[in-house]
């Protein structure tokens, strides 16, 4: 059981450059989320999903695209990558079945956008 | 829109104490609470979660509180250790997934 897992570890981008980070768990839940987490702001809330076809907004969702199109699966993809977009991303999962919809995290994908 | 703010940004003490950190929420209507402890440059890990019906959670040498009415919950860390250090954020989840504090950056000086 590999819990929530996120890829890559870090990346290194460009002004205006595509991409998408990855996030994947296999504990079958049904909601998934991301945030990002900046020096003196805190984790916000990026995106989040209450199950497959089903995505919303959070604080922070402009320059970001999700989609949910499995329950393990939800991407995050940066459309055109801007200096304000370097952080660290962390992806969660949780299942409302479970005792208190506890939150699982997974390790992180730092990125930097020069 | 739900704040929470978490008391004190930092805080250093010397191995062997008991402290309490506090953490408070605008909007009493929430789902459950939860406590992380996140190391430099890593992830975070959940320490405990109390669900709105509760009022505290205990695992070792941590116990959470929880009073939904006030919107406030502390955590308490007895016989402090060294291996304590780290910034310990509270989070609490309402209509929508997790609202963070900015944490607490805890030392354990041995």
């Amino acid at each position: 059981n590999a819990g929530v897992t996120q890829t890559p570890k870090f990346q290194v981008l460009k002004t205006g450059q595509s991409m998408t980070l990855q996030c994947a768990q296999d504990m079958n839940h049904e909601y998934m989320s991301w945030y990002r987490q900046d020096p003196g702001m805190g984790l916000r809330l990026i995106h989040y999903s209450v199950g497959a076809g089903i995505t919303d907004q959070g604080e922070v969702p402009n320059g970001y695209n999700v989609s949910r199109s499995t329950t393990e699966d939800f991407p995050l993809r940066l459309l055109s990558a801007a200096p304000s977009q370097t952080s660290v991303y962390f992806c969660a999962s949780s299942s409302p079945q479970m005792a208190g919809n506890e939150q699982f995290f997974g390790p992180g994908t730092r990125l930097t956008v020069l | 829109k739900q704040e929470v703010t978490q008391i004190p940004a930092a805080l250093s003490v010397p191995e062997g104490e008991n402290l309490v950190l506090n953490c408070s929420f605008t909007d009493s209507a929430i789902y459950n609470l939860q406590w992380f402890r996140q190391d430099p440059g890593k992830g975070l890990t959940s320490l405990l979660l109390i669900q709105s019906s509760q009022r505290e959670q205990t695992s070792g040498r941590l116990n959470a509180s929880l009073d939904k009415s006030s919107g406030r919950s502390t955590l308490y860390i007895a016989a402090s250790q060294p291996g304590d250090s780290a910034t310990y954020l509270c989070a609490v989840s309402g209509n929508t997934p997790l609202v963070f504090g900015k944490g607490t950056r805890l030392s354990v000086i041995a």
